[in-house]
């Protein structure tokens, strides 16, 4: 079945380094995909997304690649800040173009800390 | 900025009791969805509505009904709550017919069924 995941849980990374989160999806029909930062105590928030047709999108200071033949999404952030603690999931919209019910299937979650 | 706003960040209730949460949005969205987030379980899709009292069960319905009266606001009710219903809740809402099916989320609602 359809399914996203995350490789990490956790991923503690030192102030001012860079920072990659990783993703696989399983559904090869999958032609959108999307990266949401969570806050504690805040709903998820967009970041960035990326549609099949690319392999690589930049955003400030992030940057998504995606490699459809591996079917992995990664989120690069560059110079990870403080503020960039969070939880970060990937979700992948499987059905663009069939349907716009934007029914997103989520991963779950890897929880960037960084460290001072 | 587009706002998603949920009435109660935190609630506490009874088991059997009935439980209403509400959801409204300003973007004039057509899609309202309701998720719950688990430690350990993600994002799960409880029910989700594509216009005004049109809805569709998501993943997990059971024990779950919703309303869609108006195009704005999207309720989720726990007819007899249970305490294995305690979780966060999260509403969101997307735009119909565009090519942008990313999804704005309200800042959640813990809930806890004691």
């Amino acid at each position: 079945g359809e399914s996203v995941g995350l490789h990490l849980p956790t991923l503690s990374v030192q102030e001012g380094d860079n920072s990659i989160i990783n993703c696989a999806y399983s559904n090869s029909a999958s032609d959108y995909f999307i990266w949401y930062k969570q806050e504690s105590g805040k709903g998820p928030q967009f970041i960035i997304d990326i549609r099949s047709n690319m392999d690589k999108r930049q955003g400030q200071r992030v940057t998504v690649l995606l490699n459809k033949t591996v079917k992995h999404l990664s989120l690069q952030i560059a110079a990870t800040q403080p503020g960039d603690s969070a939880v970060y999931f990937c979700a992948d919209y499987p059905g663009h173009g069939s349907s716009n019910t934007g029914k997103l299937i989520f991963g779950q979650g890897t929880t960037l800390q960084v460290k001072p | 900025d587009v706002k998603v706003t949920q009435s109660s960040r935190y609630l506490v209730k009874r088991t059997g009791e009935k439980v209403f949460l509400e959801c409204v949005q300003d973007m004039d969205h057509e899609n309202m969805f309701w998720y719950r987030q688990d430690p350990g379980l993600g994002l799960r899709l409880i029910y989700f509505s594509y216009d005004v009292k049109m809805k569709e069960k998501g993943d997990i319905p059971e024990g779950y009904s919703v309303s869609r009266e108006k195009k704005e606001r999207f309720s989720l009710i726990l007819e007899s709550a249970s305490t294995n219903q305690t979780s966060m809740y999260l509403c969101a809402s997307s735009s119909m017919g565009s090519l942008n099916e990313k999804l704005f989320f309200g800042s959640g609602t813990q809930l806890s069924v004691l």
